[in-house]
């Protein structure tokens, strides 16, 4: 059974780095693409970025100057890293797999959410 | 502003059938397939439709995808108290060179 699981900071200064990590267990992170999504407070899902497990990334273009995404295939991790953060950055941050169906768009498993706030 | 556009909320009794439309572009819906996930707040999203209408193995029969065009549309038909969720469709955008997804749907079992 595919489990992720986010861990890292629950709060960050505004202007500073919010770093998550995710870790996975059930599958290979070295297959397929490995996704960060968020939730704002009272807002829908979105889509953060993702990085493929060869190492290709591909990040939402209103993030895309501040986010970086990396893969550790020895520790069965891949990370999220948002610069500059501010109150905006506020959210629920999920990590996501496309293990089944290798499709990016097609998210098979989800981790249960790391909640992150920025405020001073 | 998302640009897969789905109604703010939807609702219906038990027993009755729900539909949840998602409306695109040619640049997504229109060149892509669509997916469907179910969010129940405070718990991991749950995917319940991928290639526009396939259910992964788990997700009951009650649920239901199609596409036509640059739209497309989730059906809940035997509505439960359980289907109480947001619903979110999801598609590549070529201009965004990315994932999309919709603005959400919060689905209200009354």
């Amino acid at each position: 059974q595919v489990q992720l699981h986010e861990s890292g900071p629950g709060a960050v200064k505004p202007s500073e780095t919010l770093s998550l990590t995710c870790s996975v267990s059930g599958a290979s992170i070295s297959s397929y693409f490995w996704s960060w999504i968020r939730q704002s407070p009272g807002k829908g899902l979105e889509w953060i970025g993702y990085i493929y497990y060869s190492g290709s990334t591909n990040y939402n273009p209103s993030l895309k100057s501040r986010v970086t995404i990396s893969i550790d295939t020895s520790k069965q991790k891949f990370s999220l890293n948002l610069t500059s953060v501010t109150a905006a950055d506020t959210a629920i941050y999920y990590c996501a797999s496309s293990v089944e169906r290798g499709m990016a768009t097609v998210l098979d498993y989800w981790g249960q959410g790391a909640l992150v706030t920025v405020s001073s | 502003q998302s640009v897969l556009t789905q109604p703010p909320s939807a609702s219906g009794t038990p027993g009755q059938r729900a539909t949840i439309s998602c409306s695109g572009s040619n640049s997504n819906i229109g060149r892509d397939s669509v997916s469907w996930y179910q969010h129940l707040p405070g718990t991991a999203p749950k995917l319940l439709i991928y290639n526009n209408n396939q259910r992964p193995s788990g997700v009951p029969d009650r649920f239901s995808g199609s596409k036509s065009g640059t739209s497309a549309s989730l059906a809940i038909s035997g509505l439960q108290s359980e289907d109480e969720a947001d619903y979110y469709c999801a598609a590549w955008d070529g201009r965004l060179d990315g994932v999309l997804f919709g603005g959400g749907t919060k689905l209200t079992v009354l």
